[in-house]
Formats: C-alpha cells, sequence, structure tokens
C-alpha cells in the first residue's frame, strides 16, 4: 500500500539559505501535519491542513511558511535557516482529521551547517 | 500551554515482563488520544486512536485504555519482547482541532 512520501530525506543547507521540503500524502487522505524533532526532543507540531487549507498553527517560525497543493501534496518552505533548524522534518496524514490515526513519512533530515 | 506527560522516561524489562506506562492530559476540551511506537531509524507507526471515556483498545499483546475525566491513558504490554523495544508515544487532540500535542515519550528496552 502507498505510504506518506517525504522529499528529500537528507539535505545539507547553509546558515542563511533556503530549504524546501516535500510530502506527498497517502491518497484519499484529507489531512496533513508537519512536525519538527529537534535532536533528543519530542515531535513539535509545526503546522496542519484540511482540505487544502490550513487548520492549524503550531510553533512554526515566521521565517517558515507551508501550503497545500490542489493534488494534495504539501510543501514546508523555509527560509533564512538557522544552525538550531536542523532537525528530521515529519509529514504525517490522516483521514477524518485528529481522530483518524497518523501515518507518518520517514522524514526528511535537514543539516544547517 | 496543553501538556501532555508521559511517566516514566525509561523502562527497562525482562522478556516475558508485563508492563505499562501513563499518559496524562488536560481534562477539559478532550477530543481525542493517540498512541504511537516508534522504533529508531523508523518513522512513528500508530497504535491506538481513543475517543470515548472509559475506551479500552487491544492489538496483540498491548492494549490501552482512557479516563477523560481525570485526564490520563494507560498502555499496557503483556509478555514483552525484545521487538516490543520502542518509544511509544501518546498525542493529545483538545477540541477540535487538527493539532495533535505529543508527549515526551516512554522509551521501552526489553532485555533477552
Amino acid at each position: 500500500a502507498a505510504g506518506v512520501i517525504q522529499s528529500p530525506r537528507h539535505l545539507i543547507k547553509e546558515k542563511r539559505e533556503t530549504a524546501t521540503l516535500k510530502c506527498y500524502p497517502i491518497p484519499r487522505h484529507d489531512t496533513v501535519y508537519w512536525y519538527q524533532q529537534g535532536p533528543g526532543q519530542d515531535p513539535q507540531f509545526l503546522i496542519s491542513f484540511y482540505e487544502k487549507m490550513q487548520s492549524d498553527k503550531g510553533s512554526i517560525p515566521d521565517r517558515f511558511s507551508a501550503q497545500q497543493f490542489s493534488d494534495y501534496h504539501s510543501e514546508l518552505n523555509m527560509s533564512s535557516l538557522e544552525l538550531g533548524d536542523s532537525a528530521l522534518y515529519f509529514c504525517a496524514s490522516s483521514f477524518r482529521g485528529p481522530t483518524g490515526e497518523l501515518f507518518f513519512g520517514e522524514g526528511s533530515r535537514l543539516t544547517v551547517l | 500551554i496543553l501538556n501532555v506527560e508521559q511517566s516514566p522516561q525509561s523502562l527497562h524489562v525482562q522478556e516475558g515482563d508485563s508492563t505499562n506506562f501513563t499518559c496524562s492530559f488536560p481534562s477539559s476540551n478532550f477530543y481525542a488520544l493517540h498512541w504511537y511506537r516508534w522504533e529508531t531509524a523508523k518513522s512513528p507507526e500508530a497504535l491506538f486512536v481513543m475517543t470515548l471515556n472509559g475506551d479500552e483498545k487491544k492489538k496483540g499483546r498491548i492494549s490501552a485504555t482512557l479516563n477523560t475525566k481525570e485526564g490520563y491513558s494507560y498502555l499496557y504490554i503483556k509478555g514483552s519482547q525484545p521487538e516490543d523495544s520502542a518509544t511509544y508515544l501518546c498525542a493529545f487532540v483538545g477540541g477540535a482541532t487538527n493539532k495533535l500535542i505529543f508527549g515526551t515519550g516512554t522509551l521501552l528496552a526489553v532485555q533477552p
């Protein structure tokens, strides 16, 4: 069965550069979530989309933006990267919002040098 | 700020032991409670989603209970096996939102 696909899996950027992460949810899932997991930390909620509209916002810096496109894939754009942005970024999708279990992608590891 | 706490932080048991851990969450404005299992180098995998007070769910040797009035959920593993070694995360959803707030996890290590 198709799973949540994230790309790229690994990304190395320098400070002040820009990065874009992509997420392709499971077909027919209506909700996409982005989480950031720093080293040794639990996943922190960044933002979610329901039916292509932003539904909730968490601790997402102003330097970050995200959107969901007509084909339901989502992109997380990060600008003016800082060393502290180095983390594993997970995308997850669900059907029926938060009462449906989340299916996670394998994550995109961003390293900022 | 919503607080979702899990205890213990880590647990070491012997193969065959039964174990349980706790997820505490705000008792007001409850909407759903999720449990996930997260193995090293893999992505989190859903175990249960519970929405009703008194819910009990079971999957093989793993089961979970939910008390929304007092704000806690227990996860039980019967007869732990080395392959159960993982971090177990709970996530709380308050109100009609799409925001899951994760706890800090309980790291379970099962020694053969």
